[in-house]
């Protein structure tokens, strides 16, 4: 597609829910991000991906944070058993090569808004 | 302390006004520095993109502006118009360890007419 897309684009849990945030990266992009942002904070990096590699998975919060990207397109965060300080903005970006010192553009989707009730 | 620290936080300037955003970064060793302008709701779009050996780097109304030896940056805007409202987010990369961009805060600016 043109762009990154995300999906939902909004999403409200009870505290307890299992959730699932799908993010569709620019086709032929090899990286992929997701990011975290806190209402007026800057994004904060959880996870990357190259191709279906999951190749640093340090920013993710807690093990109820889990993110896959099995055929390396599609990928999908999911978060098990949501708690309040879950509630934020999940950002998804993808970039055709990896960031090694080049400056390849990092596309970003719109984000998903989650809310945990 | 945060590595990469923008002023003002926020700033309101009346359409047609220049204004100028300010970037300090701590990250070491340095790689790259970008740029985003963030509208509400939407995500990052990217401006510019600046590696140590660049000082100056212009894309339509934006120019910004890196100096490596006192790690910093700055944004300005020419002649803003009201569609420049929005957050403007510095980003750094540390070399060898370009996957983890580091993130400010971001300046969040609002041009009136």
């Amino acid at each position: 597609g043109a762009g990154v897309s995300q999906s939902p684009r909004y999403k409200v849990a009870k505290r307890g829910q299992d959730v699932a945030l799908r993010c569709d990266p620019i086709s032929g992009h090899v990286s992929l991000f997701w990011y975290q942002q806190a209402l007026g904070q800057g994004p904060e990096f959880l996870t990357y991906f190259q191709n279906e590699a999951q190749l640093d998975k340090s920013g993710l919060p807690s093990d109820r944070f889990f993110a896959e990207r099995p055929e390396g397109s599609v990928s999908t965060l999911k978060i098990q058993r949501t708690q309040q300080e879950d509630s934020a903005v999940y950002l998804c970006a993808s970039s055709l090569g990896r960031l090694l010192g080049a400056a390849y553009v990092l596309v970003f989707g719109p984000g998903t808004r989650l809310t945990v009730l | 302390k945060n590595q990469v620290e923008q002023s003002p936080q926020s700033l309101i300037i009346l359409e047609g006004k220049n204004c100028t955003l300010q970037c300090n970064y701590t990250v070491s060793p340095f790689s790259n520095l970008r740029w985003y302008k963030q509208d509400t709701g939407r995500g990052p779009v990217s401006l510019t993109i600046m590696t140590f050996s660049e000082n100056t780097k212009s894309n339509g109304r934006y120019t910004a502006t890196l100096d490596a030896d006192t790690k910093q940056s700055s944004l300005h805007i020419t002649a803003s118009q009201l569609s420049d409202s929005a957050s403007y987010i510095c980003v750094v990369s540390r070399r060898y360890n370009t996957d983890k961009l580091i993130f400010g805060t971001g300046t969040r600016l609002q041009v009136f007419p």
